[in-house]
């Protein structure tokens, strides 16, 4: 167990709506990423946050939303689904962020089913 | 912007014989991580490279950090079927927040 918490596990919706996923770090880190992995894909990093404030930014797309609020969870929030926005989600934390943060912690992922 | 790739995607292998991965950046890295994700799991942190040339053993992995800290790789002597998995880099490039993940090599071992 990592520690990291998220929600919902799976998902399945339909293309044109919009869905929320949550994160909740582990206790102290500061720093939230989100990554997206499609099927037998790599990690995309989408965005990360540290205390409240965006720190870094992927190739999230528009349509694509984050924050972390002021207990540290943040949430994803992703509209206008498309079918290739079918993925898993996944969400990590970390003590602190930059190059001198060391390990990320995963959850678990969030599985988005786009139909 | 910063890619960091790894060769090979994938590769096959009987129980006891070694494996090797190697990434690449594009841009030199101010640090690198390798993680394991298993089959249907989510990636685990295994260690970090910070100096140029480094080396780490972890039982039967060995990690090394290239000299121009653009290449890193992971070695696995007498692999066993708990090694299963993907294996992926992972590092912060220049000046860049942003931590970024190699493209992976899925490791299927044979008992």
């Amino acid at each position: 167990d990592s520690g990291v918490t998220q929600t919902p596990k799976h998902l399945i919706t339909a293309t044109g709506q919009r869905v929320t996923l949550r994160c909740s770090p582990r206790s102290g880190d500061l720093s939230v990423y989100w990554y997206q992995q499609s099927l037998d894909q790599g990690l995309q990093f989408l965005i990360q946050y540290y205390n409240g404030e965006e720190r870094a930014k992927g190739n999230i797309l528009e349509r694509f939303s984050a924050q972390q609020f002021p207990d540290l969870h943040s949430e994803l929030n992703l509209s206008s689904l498309e079918l290739g926005d079918s993925a898993l989600y996944f969400c990590a934390s970390s003590l602190s962020g930059g190059s001198t943060t060391g390990e990320l912690f995963f959850g678990e992922g969030s599985r988005l089913t786009v139909l | 912007g910063q890619q960091v790739m790894q060769i090979p995607q994938y590769q096959h292998v009987q129980e006891g014989e070694d494996f090797t991965t190697y990434c690449n950046s594009s841009t030199t890295l101010s640090n690198i991580q390798w993680y394991k994700q298993r089959p249907g799991g989510h990636p685990v942190f295994l260690i970090q490279l910070v100096k140029s040339g480094e080396v780490k053993k972890q039982k039967r992995l060995t990690f090394q950090f290239g000299e121009a800290k653009k290449n890193s790789s992971l070695h696995i002597t007498a692999t066993q079927t708990t090694d299963v998995g993907t294996y992926f880099c992972a590092g912060y490039g220049g000046a860049t927040n942003k931590l970024i993940f190699g493209t992976g090599t899925l490791l299927a071992v044979q008992p």
